[in-house]
């Protein structure tokens, strides 16, 4: 079981907005930032967010951030096709002493 | 940004060990942190543990604590990520990442390209 909780799946139409949600503890997202992750798959993660709400160059603004006490989420507004991937969030575990991760969200553009 | 390639897919036996190798490139090694995660088929992610070059300190996950070595060799700018023991569950594919920001607040920056581990009889 992933330290961190994620819906399994999420899906969307083309230009809707979409929300993926992340749920720990104090231990983890309560204490310290939040990570987010997209996973095309069959290919190697690619950090999307940061730092609970930054974004590294090259990541389209349509992707959002944000983080309250022990819950973050990632909004994606514009849905395109080429979204459809597998998203993660993380976070460092206080009491693990190292990053944890969510399952994974599933995202489906239907 | 620094390009990760790490070395090919592997098939091991129950018990044996396997080592990992992931090389940089376009960056300044030793001043870099390096993370190994893995993906078990169909899974999610799971922190194995990461090192300092330029410090030479590791840290492991106390999941793997005893079974798990990382190293880094700064003349060849290359990570390596040694697992003994392996049974079945170790089956993943086994990613390098450097890690980017300080300690609690850093993330995977840049990962390879991934290498499958499959552990079978």
């Amino acid at each position: 079981q992933s330290v961190l909780t994620q819906p399994p799946s999420a899906s969307g139409t083309p230009g809707q907005r979409v929300t993926i949600s992340c749920s720990g503890s104090s231990s983890n997202i309560g204490d310290n930032t939040v990570n987010w992750y997209q996973q095309v798959p069959g290919t190697a993660p690619k950090i999307l967010i940061y730092s609970n709400d930054q974004r590294p160059s090259g990541v389209p603004d349509r992707f959002s951030g944000s983080k309250s006490g022990t819950s973050a989420s990632l909004a994606i507004s514009g849905l395109q096709s080429e979204d459809e991937a597998d998203y993660f969030c993380s976070s460092w575990d206080d009491s693990l002493n190292g990053p944890v991760f969510g399952g994974g969200t599933k995202l489906t553009v239907l | 940004q620094v390009q990760l390639v790490q070395s090919g897919a592997e098939v091991k036996k129950p018990g044996s060990s396997v080592k990992v190798s992931c090389k940089a490139s376009g960056g300044t090694f030793s001043s870099y942190s390096f993370s190994w995660v893995r993906q078990a088929p169909g899974q999610g992610l799971e922190w194995m543990g990461r090192i300092i070059p330029i410090l030479g300190i590791t840290k492991y996950a106390q999941k793997f604590q005893g079974r798990v070595t990382i190293i880094a060799d700064k003349s060849t700018s290359t990570a390596s990520m040694e697992l003994s023991s392996l049974r079945s569950e170790d089956t993943a594919v086994y990613y390098c990442a450097r890690d980017v920001g300080t300690h609690t607040g850093s993330y995977h920056g840049d990962w390879g390209q991934g290498t499958l581990v499959t552990v079978s009889s």
